[in-house]
């Protein structure tokens, strides 16, 4: 199993609202991404997580709250976003640290908040 | 300053010709690693092809090659053929360093929107 899998594909929801974006990766990495890209724009890193602890956090607004709750799953918890929160949100992962480390993503999850 | 230059927003190809599209890069790391993406309209990030900076022979996957001249600090990636199907965003990223936290973070061009034309 070479993918990473992310649920849901579109995911409407309004300013009040939470709701969970789920990420699942079965190659044994070690570390995982999220990323928000805006259209024609480059992907931005928002979390890092390796072995299973928040490595990297790029001063992302508390309205957005990673969780891994195991080596295989990243979660995106979302609450009280802003309509300019609305983007793709990539989910990615790599072995580790170690040699050229590519990074492999998932399909992404197309956010719109109304 | 960026760190990751692509001059092309656009370019346009052939089917079966050959097209390059260009990178550069700037870091004061001896260590670090270039690479190339492909993202289709779909949004799925497409690996596509790696460089150390250590590594004497530019590399090549299939159609693919990257162009890699360390001292102009440029990772040029090179589609030989082009089909429809390459049709899409390229974006190329660097990561700095080959250790530490720094090892995970990838800094991406703005991409080049590649259209091939039948």
């Amino acid at each position: 199993d070479t993918e990473v899998t992310q649920t849901p594909k579109h995911l409407v929801m309004g300013m009040t609202n939470k709701k969970s974006l789920k990420c699942e990766q079965h190659m044994g990495h070690r570390a995982m991404y999220w990323y928000k890209q805006k259209a024609k724009k480059p992907p931005e890193l928002m979390f890092v997580y390796s072995y299973e602890k928040l490595s990297i956090n790029e001063s992302v607004p508390s309205r957005f709250s990673p969780e891994c709750p195991n080596s295989s799953l990243l979660n995106l918890h979302l609450h009280a976003l802003q309509p300019e929160d609305s983007a793709l949100y990539l989910c990615a992962s790599s072995q580790g640290q170690a040699g050229n480390n590519e990074q492999f993503f998932g399909p992404g999850t197309r956010l719109t908040v109304l | 300053a960026q760190k990751i230059t692509q001059t092309q927003p656009g370019m346009f190809v052939q089917e079966k010709e050959a097209v390059t599209l260009d990178c550069t890069y700037d870091t004061s790391d001896q260590s670090y690693g270039l690479f190339w993406y492909k993202q289709p309209s779909s949004g799925e990030m497409i690996f596509l092809i790696y460089q150390g900076s250590y590594d004497e022979q530019n590399a090549t996957e299939g159609r693919y090659s990257l162009n890699f001249q360390k001292a102009r600090k440029s990772a040029n990636l090179v589609i030989s053929a082009s089909q429809l199907g390459d049709s899409a965003m390229y974006f190329c990223a660097m990561r700095e360093g080959l250790g530490g936290g720094s090892n995970y973070k990838l800094t991406f061009g703005k991409g080049t929107l590649l259209t091939v034309n039948p």
